[in-house]
């Protein structure tokens, strides 16, 4: 089954450091970028960034940058985002999700057209004192 | 900053059509910003319903589909379900990033 499996929720301090993750399977974890949206709570959707597996290239958005890491072992198909000091408005959904690839009718790759075509279930992240 | 705009709410009656849109604070969506559109419903992930524009993702059926109107992408739902209730968002490609609206909660009463 093609599938994002993301690690369990979390309950963290101010200041604390967390790593989450997102395990892909069932397809070529390479073949495909992986990205990040948070959502915190009754809010909307919100693009942090993402990461080509393969090579490590990554883009943020410039409302993230800076505050989060996105990273990825492509040995263990699995993508993280990470934060070395936490903070109360962190507090949130964190849903990674797979980007298609998508051709055009040529067949060419269509390397500007970004969207995700895969979710996974999300992490809840809750930063209390 | 441009920012993508979406109808913050929008009611349709079982059996209607609604069409739901997806804007730039400034200038015009077109195809050349691959509108694509998810569909979340409360304590669930998103799901991808369009994308390209007018591409249904697999699995969802033919009474949604996207389009450009005017100077804005579009999602129209013909033939409105109770299940259709939920929240709405687009999402447009810029400079190697994506910018999600800011979700249109669609009311089925």
């Amino acid at each position: 089954e093609v599938q994002l499996v993301q690690s369990a929720a979390e309950v963290k301090k101010p200041g604390e450091s967390l790593k989450i993750s997102c395990k892909g399977s069932g397809y070529t974890f390479t073949s495909h970028w992986i990205g990040w949206v948070r959502q915190m709570p009754g809010k909307g959707l919100e693009w942090m960034g993402i990461i080509s597996p393969g090579d490590s290239d990554t883009r943020y958005s410039p409302s993230f940058q800076g505050q989060v890491t996105i990273s990825a072992d492509k040995s263990i198909s699995t993508a993280y985002l990470q934060w070395s000091s936490l903070k109360a408005s962190d507090t949130a959904m964190y849903y990674c999700a797979r980007r298609g690839n998508s051709y055009d009718g040529s067949g060419y790759y269509e390397s500007r057209n970004w969207y995700f075509d895969l979710w996974g279930r999300g992490t809840l992240v809750t930063v209390s004192s | 900053q441009t920012v993508v705009t979406q109808e913050p709410s929008f009611s349709v009656s079982p059996g209607g059509t609604v069409t739901l849109t997806c804007g730039l604070s400034s200038g015009s969506v077109s195809t050349s910003y691959y509108p694509s559109w998810y569909q979340q419903t409360p304590g669930r992930p998103p799901r991808t319903l369009i994308y390209s524009t007018n591409t249904r993702s697999s699995g969802v059926p033919d009474r949604f589909s996207g389009s450009i109107l005017g100077n804005k992408a579009a999602l129209t739902i013909t033939g409105a379900q109770a299940d259709d209730e939920s929240d709405y968002y687009c999402v447009l490609y810029m400079s190697s990033a994506m910018v999600f609206g800011g979700g249109t909660k669609l009311t089925v009463l």
